[in-house]
């Protein structure tokens, strides 16, 4: 079965500095997604960032992008210029190219400190 | 952007009795929907994948007869919670695929459950 790890239950960051949330997940297929999540105290789940597994490029949205390292199973998140509006629950998550169903990490909480 | 809306926002019950909870679709179809459950402070878990037109998919250890799931039609899943007891009290989301495939599934605002 898949598992998703998020190791760092909360981080913070100073404002307009650079943070990276780190991802691991654990499987055997080739083909797969990887997505970024945002939830905010309004618990409405945002996209952040989505990466598809046989693409080798790094996803990247505006001041966000991923170090996506297949073969180690990574998939950190890198937030820069960071904002206050960036403070919330951050899910890492994954879906096999095969089914629907989304498998998500146990969250990392980010404060950002004005 | 797709959009799913779900209803209600919020709800409190009185212990056994059973709640209803819509999952739609606004402006995509979905032939598959999901339900997950939130405590605070934790992740979000998927307790079932809703098919349209066929018998909803039960993660382990969900109970089949205590959360019933419909999904009547291409815009709309309904998670019913059957004599809803306080350990029920959760969050629960919905989210939808547009078409399944390579898609991003879409969430709903979730609920919030309140069982006294």
């Amino acid at each position: 079965a898949q598992t998703v790890t998020q190791s760092q239950p909360e981080m913070s960051v100073q404002e307009a500095e650079t943070v990276t949330l780190s991802c691991t997940y654990d499987t055997s297929e080739s083909d797969y997604y990887l997505f970024w999540y945002k939830q905010p105290p309004s618990r409405q789940m945002i996209l952040v960032i989505r990466q598809e597994a046989y693409k080798q490029q790094n996803a990247t949205e505006n001041r966000f992008s991923v170090n996506f390292q297949k073969a180690a199973k990574s998939f950190s998140l890198k937030i820069s210029d960071s904002q206050l509006g960036d403070a919330a629950m951050y899910f890492c998550a994954y879906r096999s190219a095969m089914w629907d169903k989304v498998i998500f990490g146990p969250g990392t909480s980010l404060s950002v400190i004005p | 952007g797709a959009v799913v809306s779900q209803h209600p926002s919020r709800v409190i019950c009185k212990s056994g009795t059973s709640v209803k909870i819509e999952c739609r679709s606004l402006d995509f179809q979905a032939t598959t929907m999901f339900w997950y459950r939130q405590f605070p402070k934790q992740s979000l878990m998927l307790m079932a994948t809703s098919n349209e037109g066929s018998k909803a998919t039960y993660e382990q250890g969900v109970e089949k007869d205590k959360f019933l799931i419909n999904h009547a039609s291409l815009t709309l899943s309904t998670l019913t919670v059957t004599s809803a007891h306080p350990e029920d009290s959760s969050f629960y989301i919905c989210s939808a695929n547009r078409g399944g495939g390579r898609e991003t599934q879409y969430f709903g605002p979730g609920t919030r459950l309140l069982v006294l």
